[in-house]
């Protein structure tokens, strides 16, 4: 089958930097992406990796290793907003699968 | 743009009945993914439509159904209610022409309860 672990929670304090990984099992993933997803609202897209290495987006960075079927989310210089679920999910043939998610806490 | 619009945003149904519930995707968006998101199973790939015919389907019965109209609007159902089906449901749209289609956009969701 195909599964996206990540850990269940995070906690951080504002200003820091966070990574939240995701590893997973499967094949066939054309790429990965990273949604965030606050209390009551729906997920929204933050980045997506189709190669290995690094993409940055502002204070996201997104990272992706096929060959360890690894990836992570690195957010810096956290804010109290940034507070929400991050999930991971691989992309394939117009489909995503969702990791099971992460919980962080940025705590002031 | 308008963004993904679903509706209901709250139902709650009783075991044994049967539910319709609607999305429209943002205009132009030809691609239109379910998702069950539950506290136990997280978020789960129900099906996905395009230009309304289903492309890919999840690991669902077949109690779950869909369907994608000409305009793009989906709707999917759900028979004879199981408390089990207790979850919110998201819809969510992409574009092909894009060249993002891993990209979706995802509507509020319908918040389900079955009692």
């Amino acid at each position: 089958g195909q599964s996206l672990e990540q850990p269940s929670e995070v906690t951080a304090v504002e200003g820091a930097i966070v990574q939240i990984n995701c590893t997973y099992q499967t094949s066939g993933f054309y790429g990965l992406s990273w949604y965030q997803q606050h209390d009551g609202g729906a997920p929204t897209f933050l980045s997506y990796n189709a190669l290995d290495g690094l993409e940055e987006t502002g204070r996201f960075s997104s990272f992706l290793s096929r060959s360890d079927s690894y990836g992570y989310l690195l957010l810096q210089e956290l804010q109290m907003k940034d507070s929400a679920s991050y999930f991971c999910a691989g992309y394939n043939t117009d489909k995503l699968i969702f990791g099971t998610g992460t919980r962080l806490q940025v705590f002031p | 743009k308008a963004g993904v619009t679903q509706t209901p945003r709250y139902l709650i149904k009783t075991r044994g009945q049967q539910v319709t519930l609607s999305c429209s995707p943002i205009s132009g968006h030809r691609s239109v993914s379910w998702y069950q998101q539950t506290p136990g199973q997280g978020l789960q790939f129900l099906f996905e439509y395009f230009s309304e015919t289903q492309r890919n389907k999840g690991n669902f019965p077949g109690r779950f159904s869909g369907r994608q109209f000409s305009n793009s609007r989906s709707e999917m159902n759900v028979s004879t209610l199981e408390l089990g089906d207790s979850a919110l449901y998201l819809c969510a749209s992409s574009s092909l022409s894009s060249g993002r289609p891993y990209e979706q956009y995802f509507g509020p969701g319908t918040r389900l309860t079955v009692t």
